[in-house]
C-alpha cells in the first residue's frame, strides 16, 4: 500500500495568499484526520472525517480555515488568506474505522511556510 | 479536559543505555493509550499501545504498561539503538470518539 499521500510537500508563499494542502487517505480507510505541528504549540486536530462527513470541527484556529473531503480518497485543507503565523508542518492522518482504538497512519507532512 | 504529560526532553543516551520516557495523564473513564514516534523528516507512525489497565503493549523492543491506579504509560527499552533517536510521543484517545490527545513529545538521541 502506497500509504498516506500528501502534496505538496514543501510550500512557501506570501501573507494574504490562498494555500491548498491535498491529502489522499489509504483505500478502504473510513476516518482522516488534519493535523497542524509547531514547536510552539505541539501536535493539535484542526479536524476529522468520518465517511467524508466532517464529526469535529473544533480545532480549527478561525474562518479562515476550512476542509472538505468530496468522496472516500482526497481531501483538502485550505487557508485563504495565509499569515505568517500558519507556518507549521500540516499532517493527514486516516485510520480504518471508528473505535477508539484504531491506528492512525500518518502521511509524511506539508512543510508550510508563510512569509 | 483529557491531557498527557510527558517528560522534558532532549533525552540523550549512548547506545545499549536504558530508556524510560515517562507518561501520565488525565481523562475521564478508560482511554486507550498509545506510543507514536517520528523520525526525522517523517510522519508520525504508531509503536504500541493499550486499551485497558494492566495491558501491556510492545514493539521493537520498547514496552509500556497501562497503570490505572498511577494514571501512567511510560516507555521503556533495555538497550536503545542509534537507529531508535527521534520524537516519541505519548497519546491517548478522547473515550466514545476517535480524537486522539498527544503530549509534547520527547526527542531522544542516541550517540554511538
Amino acid at each position: 500500500d502506497a500509504g498516506v499521500i500528501q502534496s505538496p510537500r514543501h510550500e512557501v508563499t506570501e501573507m494574504g495568499q490562498e494555500v491548498t494542502l491535498r491529502c489522499k487517505p489509504i483505500s478502504g480507510h473510513n476516518s482522516l484526520f488534519w493535523y497542524r505541528q509547531t514547536m510552539m504549540r505541539g501536535l493539535e486536530l484542526l479536524i476529522y472525517f468520518n465517511n467524508n462527513v466532517p464529526i469535529d470541527d473544533s480545532g480549527m484556529p478561525e474562518d479562515r480555515f476550512s476542509a472538505k473531503m468530496p468522496n472516500a480518497s482526497f481531501s483538502t485543507l485550505k487557508i485563504q488568506p495565509s499569515e505568517p503565523r500558519d507556518s507549521a508542518v500540516y499532517f493527514c492522518a486516516s485510520s480504518p474505522g471508528t473505535s477508539e482504538a484504531e491506528t492512525q497512519y500518518f502521511g509524511p507532512g506539508t512543510r508550510l511556510l508563510v512569509l | 479536559g483529557n491531557s498527557v504529560t510527558q517528560m522534558e526532553g532532549p533525552v540523550t543516551l549512548s547506545e545499549e543505555a536504558f530508556l524510560t520516557i515517562n507518561c501520565t495523564y488525565t481523562a475521564t473513564g478508560y482511554p486507550s493509550l498509545f506510543w507514536y514516534v517520528q523520525y526525522p523528516g517523517e510522519g508520525l507512525q504508531l509503536l504500541l499501545k493499550a486499551t485497558k489497565a494492566d495491558d501491556k503493549g510492545s514493539n521493537k523492543g520498547f514496552e509500556a504498561t497501562y497503570r490505572k491506579e498511577t494514571t501512567s504509560f511510560h516507555l521503556e527499552k533495555g538497550s536503545v539503538q542509534v537507529s531508535d533517536s527521534a520524537v516519541y510521543f505519548c497519546a491517548l484517545n478522547q473515550g466514545g470518539s476517535e480524537k486522539l490527545v498527544f503530549g509534547k513529545g520527547t526527542k531522544l538521541t542516541v550517540n554511538p
